[in-house]
């Protein structure tokens, strides 16, 4: 099966600009997540998708992050204005509803973000 | 909440010797527990999953854990390792309720000296 499609797979911008990552999960998979991957410290969820639903956003700056599913399969997350410490990648995840904590997840590759 | 300390943010073994990776977790209900690996610019593929049953759990590429609830403990181990294991690995946490997300520690990277 194909895997999670994420692009771009880099993004170089400067601070102030916005930018937008998307994300193709697995087909069939209605749970869909994005996590921030900080250079040095593990992946922390910025928001979590069930169909076109938001499950939890709780850690996602929404003054300045937005991410959206309208359709219940791809997702965009936007970053807008940018700040130097966006610098990240950023992982899309997808999993079988109510599943997740018995399969795991699959993951991208990711968006590497870089903020001068 | 729950919550994944991993011991370590880098560890160095030789080609061959023992591989042991550190996590241990916090968690109000049964845990679910899973190790990813991540190779340099490419995302984090499953190596293993706890989630009943068994306490001792094979994955891939040679890779065995054991969850050890009294010491709230599931360490990573290989008994041999490869140049090819060189990565990063991360300790993973949620529970048996689909919708909880999963919750990472900081990670160790592992160095394989030949």
């Amino acid at each position: 099966e194909a895997g999670v499609a994420q692009s771009p797979r880099y993004k170089i911008i400067e601070k102030r600009q916005s930018v937008a990552f998307w994300c193709n999960p697995i087909s069939g998979h209605a749970t869909l997540y994005w996590y921030q991957q900080i250079l040095g410290q593990g992946p922390k969820l910025l928001i979590q998708f069930q169909n076109n639903g938001v499950v939890d956003d709780s850690q996602l700056p929404k003054d300045r992050f937005s991410a959206e599913r309208l359709k219940g399969v791809d997702s965009t997350l936007k970053i807008q204005p940018a700040k130097l410490e966006d610098s990240a990648v950023y992982l899309c995840a997808s999993s079988l509803p109510g599943t997740g904590g018995v399969y795991g997840y699959t993951f991208g590759s990711g968006t590497r973000l870089t903020v001068v | 909440a729950q919550s994944v300390t991993q011991l370590g943010s880098h560890v160095s073994v030789s080609e061959g010797a023992l591989v042991l990776l550190r996590c241990n977790y916090s968690s109000s209900v049964p845990p679910y527990l899973f190790w990813y690996v991540q190779y340099p610019n490419q995302g984090l593929q499953l190596l293993l999953k706890y989630t009943t049953g068994a306490t001792l759990v094979k994955g891939i590429n040679g890779f065995e854990a054991e969850f050890k609830k009294s010491e709230t403990s599931f360490h990573l181990t290989k008994p041999s390792a490869h140049m090819s294991d060189a990565a990063e690995y991360f300790c993973a946490v949620t529970t048996n309720s689909g919708n909880t997300p999963l919750v990472f520690g900081k990670g160790t990277r592992l160095s394989v000296i030949a």
